[in-house]
């Protein structure tokens, strides 16, 4: 059974600040997607990746996949009380096995 | 508005009573999917349907959870028995069958109490 562990588990920084938060899994990812959750709503799709090494940027946001595929990092320049929220990393196959969260408040 | 509705939102029970939530699917999306979440944790896969089919439960799925999909549209949960163990956030998601590239899209989740 793949096992995704994300750290921290919380993570609590003022307005402006930079972050990383990371992924890793226990075997290889199909396909690797970041979420977003707010509280009381369904996790929102943010990114997919699917190549070793692949970088994508979207806005503030800075989606890194490992080379061997089994780890990624999300890094977010600038943070915004917007950006508070539980953030879930995914592996892709038939269905979505999620990672253990990083909760993360922004304070203005 | 077009998006996955999960019907009730909210659902606070006694222990040993029967609840039942529903999803509807985004229309024409043939996949559904439902996922359990407790409180600042990732969610927990249950089960999946391809229209009518159940391709796959999880073992977390235990005999008192059934769930349905009987024209390939819209899909019940129920869970039988309620235990303390059960409260959680029920949430639904549909997508369209795997391709290169698809979004499997959730609802806003139904929560659960039981007391």
């Amino acid at each position: 059974t793949q096992l995704l562990e994300q750290s921290p588990q919380f993570l609590s920084i003022q307005e402006g600040e930079n972050l990383t938060v990371y992924c890793n899994s226990s075997s290889v990812f199909s396909s690797l997607q970041w979420y977003r959750q707010e509280p009381g709503e369904g996790p929102v799709l943010l990114v997919t990746v699917v190549t070793g090494g692949e970088v994508k940027k979207l806005k503030r946001l800075t989606f890194q996949f490992g080379d061997a595929r089994k780890d990624s990092s999300l890094h977010i320049t600038a943070a915004q009380p917007g950006d508070t929220g539980l953030y879930l990393c995914a592996d892709f196959t038939d269905k979505l096995i999620f990672g253990t969260g990083t909760r993360l408040q922004v304070f203005p | 508005d077009t998006g996955v509705s999960q019907d009730p939102r909210h659902k606070i029970t006694k222990r040993g009573q029967n609840v039942t939530f529903r999803c509807d699917p985004i229309s024409e999306h043939n996949r559904l999917y439902w996922y359990r979440q407790t409180l600042g944790q990732g969610p927990e896969f249950l089960t999946y349907f391809q229209n009518e089919a159940q391709l796959e439960k999880s073992r977390l799925l235990s005999d008192r959870f059934s769930a349905e999909r009987p024209k390939g549209s819209f899909s019940t949960l129920e869970i039988q028995r309620t235990e303390q163990g059960d409260s959680a956030m029920y949430l639904c998601a549909s997508s369209q069958t795997p391709g290169a590239a698809y979004t499997i899209y959730f609802g806003e989740g139904s929560w659960l109490t039981v007391v």
